[in-house]
């Protein structure tokens, strides 16, 4: 069964840095692209991260691009998300998801249960 | 950046009844496009990939169809368990874009 246990989350103030990680099981986690994807309160989803299957590729959108950075340790099956100046609109719950690497597979399969990161003086 | 837009933003419905949730996208997508079911207070879960392919595990009477830059998701005779939020997303292209959601109510 494919599990997917984020942790790291809490309050922060703005400008401080915080990093999330994530608990692979149930699958070869080497094979796998994988993603965080956040959601403000009562908001949509919105992608931040994903990285290829070695680490080599990273991609970002505009809107955290140069201070997040998404990492993965293959040997321990983990996913990272470190943030950086955070600022009061990265307040959301950050799910960590499972991305095919094939085109055409790039789709989300399996996503992780979430952790609400708040930031707030 | 590719846009998606979903409408209806929000819907009601009775049990039995057949829904239709449509997703527009800015440019050609090439049914690069997935359906997510979100439950409240749960995380998301995939119900339809490359447009009309059907995830392990999810009933039949959701479908997906479409092309281009036009896509819709079916949920026939609509079950309770079928209240939730549901998302289109495209992965045609960087960076990845989901819609705006659709709130599914029973009536």
């Amino acid at each position: 069964e494919v599990q997917l246990v984020e942790s790291g989350g809490g309050l922060v103030q703005p400008g401080r840095s915080l990093k999330l990680s994530c608990a692979a099981s149930g699958f070869t986690f080497s094979n796998y692209y994988m993603a965080w994807v956040r959601q403000a309160p009562k908001k949509g989803l919105e992608w931040v991260a994903t990285i290829s299957t070695s680490g080599s590729r990273t991609y970002y959108p505009d809107s955290v691009k140069g201070r997040f950075t998404i990492s993965r340790d293959n040997a321990k099956s983990s996913l990272y998300l470190q943030m950086n100046s955070l600022k009061s609109e990265d307040t959301a719950t950050y799910y960590c998801a499972r991305q095919g690497k094939l085109p055409g597979y790039n789709y989300f399969d399996y996503w992780g249960q979430g952790v609400m990161v708040t930031v707030s003086s | 950046d590719i846009r998606m837009t979903q409408s209806p933003a929000s819907l009601s419905a009775s049990l039995g009844e057949t829904v239709n949730i449509e997703c527009l996208a800015s440019e050609d997508i090439y049914s690069d496009l997935a359906w997510y079911q979100q439950k409240p207070g749960k995380s998301p879960q995939l119900l339809i990939y490359n447009a009309n392919s059907l995830q392990n595990g999810v009933p039949s009477r959701f479908s997906g169809s479409g092309s281009g830059t036009q896509y819709s998701l079916k949920i026939n005779s609509l079950q309770s368990e079928d209240v939730a939020t549901y998302f289109c997303q495209q992965y045609n292209n960087y960076p990845r874009t989901f819609g705006g959601g659709t709130k599914l109510e029973l009536k």
